[in-house]
């Protein structure tokens, strides 16, 4: 057990649709990270977000939105969703700084599947 | 464009003898490169990782070797176990001033342990 909690498990739903992720980090983590995995794909990097901040952006598409809240948990926000955004999404969290491996500590997972 | 190559999807190894999974990158600028090991239905577990500084980060059965002038990187598991057979990511991460930035991830090895 990483630490990382993400709901939901599995999320199903349609073509135009609205869904919103959930991620908690490890406690004193104060860096999250959002990556999605596609099938056949290695995990993309999404978003980074740091103590409430906007951190980095990766291959985020417009439809897409996340914030990190003050009790540090974040959510990514999926809207107008279309059949290629099917996939498994990650959140990952890390101390950010002071880690002796940089390593990030990643949740199980969210797959969304869009009808 | 990917820089973070691994270009055996996957790979089979006999109980008891040494499993090689390798990658390539392209950007010369990455502080640490890490690999992470991942089960169906779970998340990315972080195994071992290596500065840019070093050639060879060692853990237990786990050894990973870096060629910087080759721009590779290879994980060596001795003795292979069962338990083993997972997907192997490699990863790479470029810090910015002393905060870490998102990893950068490869497709993935498939790794098959078998008795």
């Amino acid at each position: 057990d990483s630490g990382v909690t993400q709901t939901p498990k599995h999320l199903i739903t349609a073509t135009g649709q609205r869904v919103t992720l959930r991620c908690s980090p490890r406690s004193g983590d104060l860096s999250v990270y959002w990556y999605q995995q596609s099938l056949d794909q290695g995990l993309q990097f999404l978003i980074q977000y740091y103590n409430g901040e906007e951190r980095a952006k990766g291959n985020i598409l417009e439809r897409f939105s996340a914030q990190q809240f003050p009790d540090l948990h974040s959510e990514l926000n999926l809207s107008s969703l279309e059949l290629g955004d099917s996939a498994l999404y990650f959140c990952a969290s890390s101390e950010q700084t002071g880690t002796t491996n940089n390593e990030q500590f990643f949740g199980p997972g969210t797959r969304l599947t869009v009808l | 464009d990917q820089q973070v190559k691994q270009n055996s999807p996957s790979l089979s190894v006999q109980e008891g003898r040494i499993s090689i999974l390798n990658c390539d990158y392209t950007n010369s600028m990455f502080d640490y490169f890490l690999w992470y090991k991942k089960y169906p239905a779970e998340g990315p577990t972080f195994l071992i990782s290596i500065s840019s500084i070093k050639d060879k980060n060692e853990d237990g059965r786990f050894t990973v070797f870096l060629n910087k002038s080759a721009k590779h990187l290879s994980l060596h598991i001795v003795p292979s176990q069962p338990g083993d057979s997972a997907v192997y990511f490699c990863a790479a991460l470029r810090n910015y001033g002393g905060s870490q930035g998102n990893l950068i991830f490869g497709k993935g090895t498939k790794l098959s342990v078998k008795p």
